[in-house]
């Protein structure tokens, strides 16, 4: 596609719930990012694929938080059980990965738990 | 892990006037961008620049990579141009984990 395409826009859920919020990386892109941001804050590295190399997870917050992702398409990050501290704007990005390093984001998710 | 400080935190300025946004990074890098979330909050890729310097119309970028920083250069700004700028740096070519600063907030008054 022509940008990286994020789903749903807005999500609005009841604490306990499990989420599962969509990326669709620029076409051709090996490269995918998750990060979350709080309301006024920087953004939080939550999770890395390369390829078909093992994902860096490292910024992953608890065991409630997953992310898989199909080849170099589509990937998924499921929030289980949700908190209200989980509220905040997921954002996925992707790179080439091909030598061009510059990272392209989409429009994020805005995740609200009550 | 590597710490990205940018400064000024915040920073008004009449349209039209220039601007320096400054990025300090504690370790080499091998890979350091500059972002702009509008007020919608996109975000949008300026410069790729762990080195060098680059210039994009009336933005610049300038990486001074073994002193540790990096630095963005807005000239005649307009209100468009508000936002927050973001730094985001990476260490491991091939397996990059890009930190990101805490950026800085700027506001452009007509």
């Amino acid at each position: 596609g022509a940008g990286v395409s994020q789903s749903p826009s807005n999500k609005v859920t009841e604490k306990g719930k499990d989420v599962e919020l969509r990326c669709d990386p620029i076409s051709g892109h090996t490269a995918l990012y998750w990060y979350r941001q709080r309301l006024g804050q920087g953004l939080e590295f939550l999770i890395y694929f390369q390829g078909n190399s093992a994902p860096d997870k490292s910024g992953l917050p608890s065991d409630r938080f997953s992310a898989e992702r199909t080849g170099e398409s589509v990937s998924t990050l499921t929030i289980q059980r949700t908190q209200q501290e989980d509220s905040a704007v997921y954002l996925c990005a992707s790179r080439a990965g091909t030598g061009d390093e510059k990272l392209f984001f989409g429009s994020g998710t805005q995740l609200s738990v009550l | 892990g590597i710490q990205v400080e940018q400064s000024p935190p915040d920073l008004i300025l009449q349209e039209g006037a220039n601007s320096t946004l400054r990025c300090n990074f504690s370790d080499s890098v091998n890979n350091l961008q500059w972002f702009h979330q509008n007020p919608w909050g996109q975000l949008i890729n300026l410069f790729y620049i762990p080195s060098g310097t680059k210039q994009n119309g009336r933005l610049s970028a300038t990486t001074v990579a073994t002193e540790r920083y990096s630095l963005l250069y807005i000239s005649s700004s307009q209100t468009t141009d508000s936002g927050v700028y973001f730094c985001a740096v990476g260490i491991n070519f091939g397996n990059e984990k890009l930190t990101f600063g805490t950026g800085t907030r700027l506001t452009i008054i007509p």
